[in-house]
């Protein structure tokens, strides 16, 4: 079947630190990948997506490159904000429009 | 352009009463997903929506919870008898196909319901 396994949080950091948080993933077929962020009071929003393996997804000095060969999905950003406080949903979308979501992160950065 | 909405924003609502939530999708998307969140948790998916096809009902908790999909136009989410552990928030998303077959998914801002 298909499932998102995340980085369980909450995860604290300095400003400018450097941040990862993991996904994996189970599939069958050739899922599509996403990083979805959710700010504090707000809906989900699309960060970075990838399509196929070895694409890189990028969007606000976020990445996570597609990796097959390790079924993951990190996310990287190499100094964060405060204003990058928030929930970081990993997702992936199987064959026939299916979504499923990883239980979500919580990031919380400190002056 | 527009993206995808919902009403209301926020539901307050008391314990036995019917409820209806309403998304809007994105003009064009083919597919429209319901999900429920509850307070610090992840994404709880409830039903499914592509095309004409038959949705996909597996998420739904009980069969108190029901939606509805007009063509690939306006859905409604509809929870009978509310319980308080129906409280959290609702979210809509609607996808489209990406270039290569893909699909990508965009939410609404979510309905807040509150049983007391």
């Amino acid at each position: 079947g298909n499932s998102v396994t995340q980085m369980e949080g909450p995860v604290t950091l300095s400003e400018e630190a450097f941040l990862t948080i993991n996904c994996t993933y189970t599939a069958t077929g050739y899922p599509s990948l996403f990083w979805y962020v959710q700010y504090p009071g707000e809906g989900l929003q699309l960060l970075l997506k990838a399509t196929k393996a070895d694409d890189k997804g990028s969007n606000k000095g976020f990445e996570a490159t597609y990796r097959k060969e390790t079924t993951s999905f990190h996310l990287e950003k190499g100094s964060v904000q405060v204003s990058d406080s928030a929930v970081y949903f990993c997702a992936l979308s199987s064959s026939g429009n299916q979504f499923y979501f990883g239980t979500g992160t919580s990031l919380t950065v400190i002056p | 352009g527009a993206g995808v909405s919902q009403s209301p924003s926020n539901k307050v609502t008391e314990k036995g009463k019917d409820v209806e939530l309403r998304c809007d999708p994105i003009s064009g998307h083919t597919a429209l997903y319901w999900y429920r969140q509850r307070l610090g948790q992840g994404l709880e998916f409830l039903i499914y929506f592509q095309g004409n096809s038959a949705p996909d009902k597996s998420g739904l908790p009980s069969d108190r919870f029901s939606a509805e999909r007009t063509g690939e136009s306006v859905s409604t989410l509809t929870i009978q008898r509310t319980q308080q552990e129906d409280s959290a928030v609702y979210l809509c998303a609607s996808s489209r196909l990406l270039a290569g077959g893909r699909y990508t998914q965009y939410f609404g801002p979510g309905t807040r319901l509150t049983v007391l």
